[in-house]
């Protein structure tokens, strides 16, 4: 049963546009999420993050959207540039409980278009 | 500060036999996680390892195991191996200080013959 899903597996937008990736979990007890991004050939790098207590956090181009109600976050990079086109991972972990470790989503792979 | 360091980045093993993987965590890291990608699955959990003590498992068979020495080093070991163990091999550490952050290394990449 897949508790962290990314329902695109790809998703392509033109350079300078907004890219919106999108997230579902079902564990309500998930109190953290993570979005991380890879490259080809490298291990995942950490990108932004949002406690469950928030509803929004910005860093530089990328915003994290969480509605908890929904179960569904989503990452926005503004506006979109070509070094941006990686594998994008959402992650979800219950630190409040006894499953510490990190559920991945399967994966969106974004292409921005010069 | 040096980043996660995973040994070795390729290898080709054939079925049956065994594979060990090495991981050294960033420095003054204790805990050290080991994901399984694949391009159908993305990267599914297989341990977790805090002071030498396995603290997560994922649901993974036993031919999967790992262990973490006191200088936080970590290996993981597959025996048995199948077609489907082929896979990049990914190591995270974490100080646990932080709010979740795992900071991954390069990953092993296997291929079983």
């Amino acid at each position: 049963d897949q508790q962290v899903k990314q329902n695109s597996p790809s998703l392509s937008v033109q350079e300078g546009r907004i890219s919106i990736l999108n997230c579902d979990y079902t564990n309500s007890m998930f109190d953290y999420f993570l979005w991380y991004k890879k490259y080809p050939a490298e291990g995942p790098t950490f990108l932004i993050s949002i406690s469950s207590i928030k509803d929004k956090n910005e860093d530089g181009r990328f915003t994290v959207f969480l509605n908890k109600s929904a179960k569904h976050l989503s990452l926005h990079i503004v506006p979109s540039q070509p070094g941006d086109s990686a594998v994008y991972f959402c992650a979800a972990a219950d630190y409040g409980g006894s499953q510490g470790n990190l559920i991945f989503g399967k994966g969106t792979k974004l292409s921005v278009k010069p | 500060k040096a980043g996660v360091t995973q040994t070795p980045r390729y290898l080709i093993k054939t079925r049956g036999q065994q594979v060990t993987l090495s991981c050294s965590p960033i420095s003054g890291h204790r805990s050290v996680s080991w994901y399984q990608q694949t391009p159908g699955q993305g990267l599914q959990f297989l341990f977790e390892y805090f002071s030498e003590t396995q603290r997560n498992k994922g649901n993974f068979p036993g031919r999967f195991s790992g262990r973490q020495f006191s200088n936080s080093r970590s290996e993981m070991n597959v025996s048995t191996l199948e077609l489907g163990d082929s896979a990049l091999y990914l190591c995270a550490s974490s100080s646990r200080a932080s709010t979740g952050e795992l900071f991954f290394g390069e990953g092993s990449r296997l291929t079983v013959l």
